[in-house]
């Protein structure tokens, strides 16, 4: 079964430290890759998305990820965190055809002031 | 645009109650989908349509009916409740799955089953 798996479920940062988040998808095919951000209290929105193109994407906020397509992965990262992003942050995969998009289980960051 | 809006917002049943959540969008998108989010499992899919009269299964379908009469509305309906469906249940939207077609989320209900 399609899967996406996110290495960490809690991270705790200071501000400025730099993030990374991984993730990785089960296996190949037309991907569309996303990750997206839940703040407290809030819900989903899209923070990027690479479906083709160069796999180093630029989002919101100064969040970028890199597809590796030969590691079946898709982190995230951020050179310098800031106490608002302070979240939950879910990465997500569907394939060109299919109706299903998959996420992972969510990796909560906390930012500490 | 209201885009993607949910009712209630919080909602308490006893075990056995029924009742439905609603789910509505006004940005005439075939793709609706319900998902279930628990601690430490993310989103999963619950049911999807991809048009008006036409509903799938997703990842964890049984206790959930659904039915898409608009393009517009898209209820999930709890037969029975149990505790287990104790969750945040969120809304989403899209154009027809494609490309780099992203969702768009409703704000959630939160849904406790004593």
């Amino acid at each position: 079964a399609q899967s996406v798996s996110q290495h960490n479920h809690h991270v705790i940062l200071s501000e400025a430290a730099s993030l990374e988040l991984g993730c990785n998808y089960s296996y190949g095919g037309t991907v569309n890759l996303f990750w997206y951000v839940q703040y407290p209290g809030q819900h989903l929105q899209l923070l990027l998305k690479y479906f083709s193109g160069d796999p180093l994407v630029k989002g919101i906020k100064g969040f970028e990820a890199e597809f590796i397509k030969s590691k079946f992965s898709f982190n995230l990262r951020k050179p310098s965190v800031q106490w608002s992003d302070t979240a939950e942050y879910f990465c997500a995969v569907s394939y060109t055809g299919g109706f299903k998009t998959i996420f992972g289980a969510g990796t909560r960051l906390f930012v500490k002031a | 645009n209201a885009g993607v809006t949910q009712t209630p917002k919080f909602q308490v049943l006893k075990t056995g109650q029924s009742m439905t959540l609603q789910c509505a969008q006004d940005m005439n998108h075939e793709y609706m989908s319900w998902y279930r989010q628990d601690p430490g499992m993310g989103l999963r899919l619950i049911h999807y349509s991809v048009g008006a009269g036409i509903t799938d299964q997703g990842e964890v379908p049984n206790g959930y009916n659904v039915s898409r009469s608009t393009t517009e509305d898209f209820p999930l309906r709890l037969l029975s409740a149990a505790p287990s469906q104790t969750s945040v249940y969120f809304c989403a939207s899209s154009s027809l799955p494609g490309q780099g077609v992203e969702q768009y989320f409703g704000p959630g209900t939160r849904l406790t089953v004593t």
